[in-house]
């Protein structure tokens, strides 16, 4: 069964590095998505992705951070500058034409 | 601003009992919902989903939505051990409209 994979599984960067977080959606979806998990808090919507663009972007979603599709295959979320409040599950998502969005693993970002 | 509200729980069951799970939400015009299930530490993996009111039924679980009184519950028959996770509800328009979620309900049956 196809599935969305997301690398590295955890991130340790210090305060004010660079980090990118990678995603491969499954194949034949259009639509992508970052959401992050904050320990013990609710799933929150980052931005969604459709045909080279962003669709939507949440006030979370600032000028640190970035999103691309650099090639057929990857989804990247990158961040400039990390803050120690950007430690969190970070997941990609994707969904085909209609509404399912399924997510991949998560990338546990902790930034010390 | 959408808001999804669940109880945290830990809702703890006996095994084979029915567990029942709850959702509010906050704006009248939502259309669709999705339950979710994220064992700890893990990503949310994808249960039910369900825009009409009514209930909805797959294998063991049942989504049922009552517009009216925007309300979604979920209905687990013959829980295992292997239920125990964290329940969340998600809010969805249309599209690739992002999903609102719920903090979701922690489930624990007990064998």
């Amino acid at each position: 069964e196809p599935e969305v994979t997301q690398t590295p599984s955890h991130q340790v960067t210090q305060m004010g590095q660079e980090v990118i977080l990678r995603c491969v959606p499954i194949s034949n979806h259009l639509y992508f998505y970052w959401y992050r998990q904050i320990l013990g808090q609710k799933v929150e919507f980052l931005v969604s992705f459709y045909n080279n663009e962003i669709s939507e972007k949440s006030e979370i979603f600032d000028d640190q951070f970035s999103v691309e599709r650099p090639d057929g295959s990857n989804f990247t979320l990158k961040i400039r500058s990390t803050k120690l409040e950007d430690s969190a599950m970070y997941f990609c998502a994707s969904s085909a034409e209609i509404y399912e969005q399924y997510f991949g693993p998560g990338t546990r970002l902790t930034v010390t | 601003q959408k808001e999804v509200e669940q109880n945290s729980g830990p809702l703890s069951v006996p095994e084979g009992a029915i567990a029942s799970l709850n959702c509010t939400y906050s704006d009248r015009g939502s259309q669709s919902f999705f339950w979710y299930r994220q064992y700890s530490g893990k990503s949310p993996e994808l249960i039910m989903f369900i825009y009409s009111n009514g209930d909805k039924e797959d294998g063991r679980f049942t989504a049922q939505l009552n517009k009216a009184s925007q309300y979604v519950s979920l209905l687990i028959r013959d829980s295992q051990p292997s239920d125990s996770a964290t329940y969340l509800c998600a809010d969805w328009n249309s599209g690739n409209t992002p999903l609102v979620f719920g903090k979701g309900t922690r489930l624990s049956v007990i064998a």
